[in-house]
């Protein structure tokens, strides 16, 4: 399996552009996550889909981010408009939870986003 | 509420001396839990796991971890460290509740520089 497949690696854009950025989970995971990663606030949970339906999105900063998971193979998180202090490394992980399976999650690379 | 707490920042040891990365936890219930590791602009990679059984879990590259749970504890452990070990580790949780099967919650990280 090819892993988890996040796009882009890397992404620069200025203030008040539209970001999105894009996930392949592993084909068969049931569950899929986005989460931020920054010096300061460590990593952090920002949403949390399940048989593609977000279960959690206590974590998502605010209006300006969205996500969506359109179906098992392919989700979005999406900041309208980004601002500089959105500029951090997004994971996205999937994993197989229910019955026997102990939620063992597995990441993508990230895509490190520079907001200008 | 659970968490996860990694009470150091950093951890320096010389090559082939014993290492020890420290992890304590507060959960209600049978905790479910991780060691990942994050090398650098990379995503996080699982090294071991602990669920039920035998308190002494072996997992990636040579790491154990020892559950203790009178301490509350999962301190990640290696007998002899390479340089190669440099790295970002994190310590995870999750309750064996089915409904957040799966949503992890991890400490803030430990860095680990090993010194040849």
């Amino acid at each position: 399996d090819a892993g988890v497949i996040q796009s882009p690696r890397h992404e620069v854009t200025e203030m008040g552009q539209e970001v999105t950025l894009r996930c392949k989970p592993i084909s068969g995971h049931n569950s899929l996550f986005w989460y931020r990663q920054t010096m300061m606030r460590g990593l952090e949970l920002l949403i949390y889909f399940n048989n593609n339906v977000p279960i959690d999105d206590s974590g998502m900063p605010e209006d300006r981010f969205s996500a969506k998971m359109p179906n098992a193979s392919f989700s979005t998180l999406k900041i309208q408009p980004s601002e500089p202090r959105d500029s951090a490394v997004y994971f996205c992980a999937s994993s197989l939870v229910g019955g026997t399976n102990t939620g063992e999650l597995f990441f993508g690379e990230g895509s490190r986003l520079t907001v200008l | 509420a659970q968490s996860v707490a990694q009470p150091e920042d950093q951890v320096n040891v010389a090559e082939g001396n014993p290492l020890t990365v420290k992890c304590t936890y507060s959960v209600s219930g049978n905790p479910y839990l991780f060691w990942y590791v994050q090398y650098p602009n990379r995503g996080l990679q699982f090294l071991l796991k602990y669920i039920t059984g035998d308190n002494l879990v072996k997992g990636s590259y040579g790491f154990e971890a020892e559950f203790n749970k009178s301490q509350t504890s999962f301190h990640l452990k290696k007998p002899s460290a390479l340089v190669s070990d440099s790295a970002l580790y994190f310590c995870a949780v999750i309750l064996d509740r089915g409904s957040t099967l799966g949503r992890l919650y991890f400490g803030r990280g430990t860095q680990l520089t090993v010194w040849p």
